[in-house]
């Protein structure tokens, strides 16, 4: 059954510095999204993609964050300039159509010291 | 504005009791709800939606509208549904973002 994929699985970064997360969504899907969830905390939206550009996007999301489609596979999320609160597990989701559920990838571990 | 309640964070029981796991939602229109569920070092799937009645696991859901629920049932835990649960809500839209609760670890011990 296919997957969605992210790379890396832990990334450690100083602050500061910016960081890219990669996500393979599953190759039919249109809809594309990604979350956070600080430890201990619950799973919060930040932004959703479809059709090449921003459909939504949380008050997270401020002008530090961007989001891409560069080559029709991969979707990524970058953070500027890391900050130590953007510490969390970031996952990423793609959807079929309307009528799908979202399927998420196993997320990407960011640290930042 | 929409917002998911999930009163408890931990549900411990013996295996073979029965689970209930409570959720709450605030939404203006008509939302669709959802509980997915994390296993120890996996990613979030899929347990049920209310739109497909559909009984996983042995787990069943209901949307109660009136009481804006749904909770999560089984009449017997097992060991192997220890794990992470999230209530979530989708509110109208064709990409419409997800809702969570602040989730609740379910142990069921032998």
């Amino acid at each position: 059954e296919p997957e969605v994929t992210q790379t890396p699985s832990h990334q450690v970064t100083q602050m500061g510095q910016e960081v890219i997360l990669r996500c393979v969504p599953i190759s039919n899907h249109l809809y594309f999204y990604w979350y956070r969830q600080i430890l201990g905390q619950k799973v919060e939206f930040l932004v959703s993609f479809y059709n090449n550009e921003i459909s939504e996007k949380s008050e997270i999301f401020d002008d530090q964050f961007s989001v891409e489609r560069p080559d029709g596979s991969n979707f990524t999320l970058k953070i500027r300039s890391t900050k130590l609160e953007d510490s969390a597990m970031y996952f990423c989701a793609s959807l079929r159509d309307s009528t799908d559920t979202q399927y998420f990838g196993p997320g990407t571990r960011l640290t930042v010291l | 504005a929409q917002r998911v309640t999930q009163p408890e964070k931990l549900l411990s029981v013996f295996k073979g009791a029965p689970v209930e796991l409570k959720c709450n939602y605030s939404y203006s229109g008509s939302p669709e709800l959802f509980w997915y569920v994390q296993y120890s070092r996996q990613r979030l799937q899929l347990l049920l939606r209310h739109i497909s009645r559909e009984s996983i696991k042995g787990f069943t859901a209901d949307l109660n509208k009136g009481e804006t629920s749904f909770h999560l049932k089984k009449p017997f835990a097992q060991e192997e549904d220890s794990a992470m649960y999230y209530c979530a809500l989708r509110g109208t839209g064709a990409n419409s973002k997800l809702t969570f609760g602040k989730g609740i670890t379910l142990s069921v011990r032998p």
